[in-house]
């Protein structure tokens, strides 16, 4: 039973567009969701979090919304830039700091 | 300031065999995570260490996977003894303390023949 869900595999945007990764989830427990970014052969590196007290969390070109009542979450880059080539992993947990449980991931290639 | 370091980065071994891998945290972190990240899914929690104690180990396959963290600072983490679908990479993970963010070590990749 997958809890937190990336339908999206790929995405391709061009370079300078906004890129949308989105993030479904099915626990009404968890409270805290946070993007995770993966270059090959490195571990993750959190990019971007926001608690379920908010609907918005900004932070330079990345901006994370969260729709508690559809259990969906979005990533926005904008405007992307090819380094932001990587597979882009949302999770979520119940409690800050607490087990995280991730999605499948979505790999986005952004083209120049 | 110093990552979290995994050892080694490549392992190929035979089912049935034993394994052992090795993480050191960042300095003063608290908190250690072990994951399981098999191919084309998300990283699993397998085990979380507060200090040298066990916070979570509930998804950890108790028969044949074991964990330790002695001392507070390194952890290894062990299978024994290893079927072929363990093959995936394990990541270790630290973070000052709960609730503060997680970082990732660089995992080590293992492939079960």
């Amino acid at each position: 039973d997958q809890q937190v869900k990336q339908n999206s595999p790929s995405l391709s945007v061009q370079e300078g567009r906004i890129s949308i990764l989105n993030c479904d989830y099915t626990n009404s427990m968890f409270d805290y969701f946070l993007w995770y970014k993966k270059y090959p052969a490195e571990g993750p590196t959190f990019l971007i979090s926001i608690s379920s007290i908010k609907d918005k969390n900004e932070d330079g070109r990345f901006t994370v919304f969260l729709n508690k009542s559809a259990k969906h979450l979005s990533l926005h880059i904008v405007p992307s830039q090819p380094g932001d080539s990587a597979v882009y992993f949302c999770a979520a947990s119940v409690g800050a700091g607490n087990m995280l449980t991730f999605g499948g991931g979505t790999r986005l290639m952004v083209k120049p | 300031e110093a990552g979290v370091a995994q050892s080694p980065r490549y392992k190929i071994i035979e089912k049935r065999q034993s394994v052992a891998f090795w993480c050191n945290p960042i300095s003063g972190h608290a908190t250690l995570y072990w994951y399981q990240q098999i191919l084309g899914q998300g990283p699993k929690l397998l085990i979380q260490f507060q200090n040298n104690g066990v916070v979570d180990d509930s998804q950890l396959p108790k028969d044949r996977f074991s964990a330790e963290r002695l001392k507070g600072v390194d952890s290894t983490l062990k299978i024994q003894p290893a079927k072929l679908e363990d093959s995936a990479v394990y990541l270790c993970a630290s973070s000052l303390d709960v609730p503060y963010e997680q970082y990732f070590g660089p995992g080590t990749r293992l492939t079960v023949t």
